[in-house]
């Protein structure tokens, strides 16, 4: 089977670094992506790493160990605006090729305090 | 804007009834993915299609059932429905079937079932 694991919460203020791990298994790995979702609005995509190491988008940094399963999304100089849940996602492979279907983590509630 | 549509945005209805929810897709994306979010749990995945085809199932219940239309747009169908089917309904679409690293999510479709 495959699975996801992420903290349920995490709490940060204004201006500071806040890292969300997630570990996943699964079979036939096809990268990870980060997702952003604000209460009961539509997931938006962040980043995806296909290969291990780091992948920087302005204020977001995600990471991939593959032979650790783990990676992380670092946000950087935090704001209110960050405040948010944070989804992990795998791609797997079906039908013998790679495919978009995602598996999604449980999702990280980021709250972002003054 | 993502530039995916679905409708309705809220829909009531009771238990054992069937309902339709409806997704377009972006313009050129051929691949339409269906998800489901409840409370207690992430986003589900459900099914997947591509250009019309079924190409990929998740946790996707008998009672429920997909197609996509040869205009692209796709309809997810519910039926006998139940307290527990009460959740929020994302559409997603992407460019072709694989290799693509990012999903354009929809508003969602919030079900309520009473």
């Amino acid at each position: 089977g495959q699975s996801l694991e992420q903290p349920s919460e995490v709490t940060a203020v204004e201006g500071a670094i806040v890292q969300i791990n997630c570990t996943y298994q699964t079979s036939g790995f096809y990268g990870l992506s980060w997702y952003q979702q604000h209460d009961g609005g539509a997931p938006t995509f962040l980043s995806y790493n296909g290969l291990d190491g780091l992948e920087e988008t302005g204020r977001f940094s995600s990471f991939l160990s593959r032979s650790d399963s783990y990676g992380y999304l670092l946000l950087q100089e935090l704001q209110m605006k960050d405040s948010a849940s944070y989804f992990c996602a795998v791609r797997s492979r079906v039908y013998g090729g790679a495919t978009n279907k995602l598996i999604f983590g449980t999702g990280t509630l980021l709250a972002v305090q003054p | 804007d993502s530039g995916v549509t679905q409708t309705p945005k809220h829909l009531i209805t009771a238990t054992g009834q069937r309902v339709t929810l409806r997704c377009s897709p972006r313009s050129g994306d051929l691949s339409v993915y269906w998800y489901q979010q409840s409370l207690d749990q992430g986003l589900q995945f459900l099914i997947q299609y591509y250009n019309g085809e079924e190409r990929a199932k998740g946790n996707i219940l008998e009672r429920f059932s997909a197609q996509q239309f040869p205009d692209l747009h796709s309809e997810l169908n519910l039926s006998s429905l139940e307290l527990g089917d009460s959740a929020l309904y994302f559409c997603a679409s992407s460019p072709g079937e694989g290799n693509y690293n990012e999903q354009f999510f929809g508003p969602g479709t919030r079900l309520t079932v009473l």
